[in-house]
C-alpha cells in the first residue's frame, strides 16, 4: 500500500497560492497520486491525479518529485472557498484498497 | 443532473432498528463504493462492487448487507443498529482502474438513538 503522510494543518493568505505537500515514500510504480479536498461535510471532491508528470487543470497543478516519493498541490490564486480538508491518497488498486488518511486541513485568510 | 445521489440525506433512528440507504450514479461507472466517516473524520472503506460484484469487504459486521441491482446502484442496508453505527455514509462511484478518479455523493448523515 502506498501510505500518505501529510501536514495536519496549514493556512495561506486569499489570493496567493497554496502549497501543499504529501510524502508517499513507499508508492509503487504504478500508482497514480490522487488528490481530493472535503469542504465542510460534504462528499470529497477529486482535484486532480498524476503518475510521474507534473499535470495541471482547472483547479490546481500537482507537481511530483522525479523519484516519486513526495508530491505537491498548488493551488494558484486561493479564496475562501479552498478552506478544506485536502487529501492526498496513493490507491493500491492490485488491492482495491483507497484508504484516506487524516489529510491538512487548509484555512484560506482573509 | 447529478452524478452520485443518495439518500436520504439524514437518517436518525433508534438502536435495533433496521434502515437502508439508496446510491444511484448516472455516470456509466463500472464499480461503486461505501465509505463510512466517524466521529474522527477519518474515511474508510467499507465495500467495493464491480459490475454488480463484491470485490471489496474491509471486515465491516454482517449486519451491513450492501446490494447492487445494477451497475448504476448499490443500496447498503444495516440491520440491528448499534451507536456505534453512527457516522456520515458516502457512495462514491469510479471506472475502477488505476487511472479514474472517485466520484462521491453528498453523503448520508446517520444517526443511532
Amino acid at each position: 500500500d502506498a501510505k500518505t503522510t501529510q501536514p495536519p494543518s496549514m493556512d495561506c493568505a486569499e489570493g496567493r497560492a497554496a502549497n501543499l505537500p504529501c510524502n508517499h515514500s513507499t508508492i509503487s510504480g504504478n500508482e497514480y497520486v490522487y488528490w481530493y479536498r472535503q469542504i465542510h461535510s460534504q462528499g470529497p471532491q477529486y482535484i486532480i491525479h498524476g503518475l510521474k508528470n507534473n499535470e495541471t487543470n482547472e483547479m490546481a497543478s500537482l507537481i511530483i518529485t522525479e523519484d516519486r516519493k513526495s508530491s505537491t498541490l498548488i493551488l494558484p490564486h486561493a479564496t475562501l472557498r479552498d478552506t478544506a480538508v485536502y487529501y492526498c491518497i496513493g490507491p493500491n488498486f492490485g488491492n482495491e484498497k483507497l484508504t484516506f488518511g487524516t489529510g491538512t486541513r487548509l484555512t484560506i485568510i482573509p | 443532473d447529478t452524478a452520485v445521489s443518495q439518500t436520504p440525506k439524514y437518517l436518525v433512528t433508534q438502536m435495533g432498528n433496521d434502515k437502508s440507504i439508496k446510491c444511484e450514479q448516472n455516470l456509466g461507472h463500472d464499480t461503486m463504493y461505501w465509505y463510512k466517516q466517524d466521529s474522527k473524520k477519518f474515511l474508510k472503506i467499507m465495500f467495493s462492487y464491480n459490475n454488480k460484484e463484491l470485490i471489496i469487504n474491509e471486515t465491516v459486521p454482517n449486519r451491513f448487507s450492501p446490494k447492487s441491482p445494477d451497475k448504476a446502484h448499490l443500496n447498503l442496508h444495516i440491520n440491528s443498529l448499534e451507536l456505534g453505527d453512527s457516522a456520515v455514509y458516502f457512495c462514491a462511484s469510479s471506472q475502477g482502474t488505476v487511472n479514474s478518479p472517485l466520484h462521491f455523493g453528498n453523503g448520508t448523515r446517520l444517526t443511532v438513538t
